[in-house]
């Protein structure tokens, strides 16, 4: 594809039930990065991928949270036992070698109820 | 502390007006310093960033080491230009970390 993609876009969760959030990076882009986006916030650092590795989970939130991207490509985001503070817009990123700009998906807003 | 402030939550001006959306950085070391744009509906997008001193859809923006700054101008604002603008810095592991934003509202 042509862009960053984000599925599902929209997911409604009752507190307690586990989720998956999927991204399809851009195709060759070695960089993966997952945001959390709070309402009238500015996205917040989650997690980060060089290919199949995870170099960084400094901003995942709790234990709750668990990312994977095996294959080096698509990655998933993983909340289980939702709380109602999950609630966010959740953007992931990629980007190639050696480049800075990143390019972001259109993001799942997840709502826990 | 790595951190970006963007002190102001919203900013409307009328068409033809000048704009500069303010930002504020905390780093030590060299920074790296972005613009990103997020039109209504749309995804959050590369405006500009510092190191490619470009103008970009009549926008601007210089780091000011001094006055740790990297303010966004525009000198004749279009309607088009409404959106929420987010300033971020590059953090140690190539991610970005992102001040709160600004919405920018041109009126006609």
């Amino acid at each position: 594809g042509a862009g960053v993609s984000q599925s599902p876009r929209y997911k409604v969760a009752k507190r307690g039930q586990d989720v998956a959030l999927r991204c399809d990076p851009i195709s060759g882009h070695v960089s993966l990065f997952w945001y959390q986006q709070a309402l009238g916030q500015g996205p917040e650092f989650l997690t980060y991928f060089q290919n199949e590795a995870q170099l960084d989970k400094s901003g995942l939130p709790s234990d709750r949270f668990f990312a994977e991207r095996p294959e080096g490509s698509v990655s998933t985001l993983k909340i289980q036992r939702t709380q109602q503070e999950d609630s966010a817009v959740y953007l992931c990123a990629s980007s190639s070698q050696g480049r800075t700009e990143a390019f972001f998906g259109q993001g799942t807003r997840l709502t826990v109820v | 502390a790595q951190r970006v402030t963007q002190p102001e939550k919203l900013l409307s001006v009328f068409k033809g007006a000048p704009v500069e959306l303010k930002c504020n950085y905390s780093y030590s070391g060299s920074p790296e310093l972005f613009w990103y744009v997020q039109y209504s509906r749309q995804r959050l997008q590369l405006l500009l960033r510092h190191i490619s001193r470009e103008s970009i859809k009549g926008f601007t923006a210089d780091l000011n080491k001094g006055e740790t700054s990297f303010h966004l101008k525009k000198p004749f604002a279009q309607e088009e230009d409404s959106a929420m603008y987010y300033c971020a810095l590059k953090g140690s592991q190539g991610n970005l970390i992102f001040g709160k934003g600004t919405k920018l509202s041109v009126k006609p």
